[in-house]
């Protein structure tokens, strides 16, 4: 049982430039959620999913977009990437009706 | 917008002295969660709160949900250097979690 797991660790990548990270958790949870994390700014949340197909916007989601094909996996990706997205991305998931949040190891993507 | 605001942003102790860190909603919340952060890692659940006035301890830590269901603290009690790191709690409406901007804690031996 590993939990969440996000995928890469550490990108860099230059203005313009398009990349996906993935996030998977192997605990059948419903709900999953993608956050940024930048120094005194404590964790905003970008996109979340409440089940398989099922996208919303949270309160940062321009910029970004998300995926969830499958239940275990949520895609963030980001087209056309700027400076200003760089940060360390967490995933995070829970049950319905839950209320542990379980985070993921994060991201850390720089933007030149 | 939803704002969570949390104080102080920094806090320094020497072990064995007491802890507090505030919360405070715009709005009114659904319930509040707790969360632990060491340097380099990912949060870690601690805490839910629910009911308005609730009070929840774990060992030296006190939670507590104020009676508007807009504000909320977590106390330590005689800190030792395994609570090093960085709190924070997130308030819960609707579908969506709104994180404070965390208070760093620094443990003096």
């Amino acid at each position: 049982n590993a939990g969440v797991t996000q995928t890469p660790k550490f990108r860099v990548l230059k203005t313009g430039q398009s990349m996906t990270l993935l996030c998977a958790q192997d605990m059948n949870h419903e709900y999953m959620y993608w956050y940024r994390q930048d120094p005194g700014m404590g964790l905003r949340l970008i996109h979340y999913s409440v089940g398989e197909g099922t996208t919303a916007k949270g309160e940062v989601p321009d910029g970004y977009n998300v995926s969830r094909l499958k239940k275990q996996n949520f895609l963030l990706g980001l087209e056309s990437a700027a400076p200003s997205q760089t940060s360390v991305y967490f995933c995070a998931s829970r049950t319905n009706g839950g209320d542990t949040q379980y985070f993921g190891p994060g991201t850390r993507l720089t933007v030149l | 917008g939803q704002q969570v605001m949390q104080i102080p942003q920094y806090q320094h102790v020497q072990e064995g002295e007491d802890f507090t860190t505030y919360c405070n909603s715009s709005t009114t919340l659904s319930n509040i969660q707790w969360y632990k952060q060491r340097p380099g890692g990912h949060p870690v659940f601690l805490i839910q709160l629910v009911k308005s006035g609730e009070v929840k301890k774990q060992k030296r830590l006190t939670f507590q949900f104020g009676e508007a269901k807009k504000n909320s603290s977590l106390h330590i009690t005689a800190t030792q250097t395994t609570d090093v790191g960085t709190y924070f709690c997130a308030g819960h409406t609707g579908n969506q979690f709104y994180f404070g901007t965390g208070t760093s804690l620094t443990v003096i031996p």
